[in-house]
């Protein structure tokens, strides 16, 4: 089983659209966690950090469920410059080893 | 916004040359980072480095690879004997705490190595 597993995609939105994307690790250990968008030839930025709490930041809400070791993202009212694709990320080992999802991509068309 | 810088954007080497990825990290952060993205892979975890020493490497940092704080700004990446296999970006992320802390890890914009 991969560490940290994402749905590829690509996933094809009007404008306006809600759009979540799930991602699932399989190291309890895992300490912290955090959504990155990355385009093309890019690096990595970061969007968010995922509280056990859940949070929100404007059009984007993240949610952690650790029982079942899962973390979402859902972007609400897409905008053309949300097209990317979202990296899941997880730290373990007391933060000094982060693991990276392949990443979901998105297309958000006018 | 302080940032992460990497040199060179770009990297062109011969095969079995040594190469040196430098980075200067933000300036008030204690933790470094070297990952690399091969082209349409994901973004691998290569090492963490913490108070002048690594705090965790990945299976693919063996020998071939080694990391150095030689000053008080930089932060760079050694690769021997470059091998076909290891072109690909590499990033450089730093934070100010480790991510156990909740600590986001800003990353540089990349140095391309092709090797020839």
């Amino acid at each position: 089983r991969k560490e940290v597993e994402q749905d590829p995609g690509p996933f094809n939105v009007p404008e306006g659209a809600t759009v979540a994307f799930n991602c699932t690790y399989s190291n309890s250990a895992s300490q912290s966690f955090f959504w990155y968008r990355q385009d093309c030839r890019k690096e990595p930025k970061l969007l968010m950090s995922v509280y056990s709490s859940g949070n929100e930041d404007g059009r984007f809400t993240a949610q952690l469920n650790r029982a079942s070791q899962y973390i979402s993202l859902l972007i609400r009212d897409s905008k053309l410059s949300d097209s990317a694709t979202y990296l899941c990320v997880v730290n373990i080992a007391g933060g000094f080893k982060t693991i990276f999802g392949a990443g979901t991509r998105l297309f958000v068309k006018a | 916004e302080p940032e992460v810088t990497q040199t060179p954007s770009h990297q062109v080497t011969q095969m079995g040359q040594e190469v040196i990825l430098r980075c200067v990290p933000i300036s008030n952060h204690l933790y470094f980072y070297w990952y690399r993205q091969i082209l349409g892979q994901k973004v691998e975890f290569l090492v963490s480095f913490y108070n002048n020493e690594i705090s965790e490497k990945s299976e693919i940092f063996d020998d071939q690879f080694s990391v150095e704080r030689p000053d008080g700004s930089n932060f760079t990446l050694k690769i021997r004997s470059t091998k076909l296999e290891d072109s690909a970006m590499y990033f450089c992320a730093s934070s100010e705490a480790a991510g156990g802390f909740s600590q986001p890890q800003h990353f540089g914009d990349g140095t391309r190595l092709s090797i020839l």
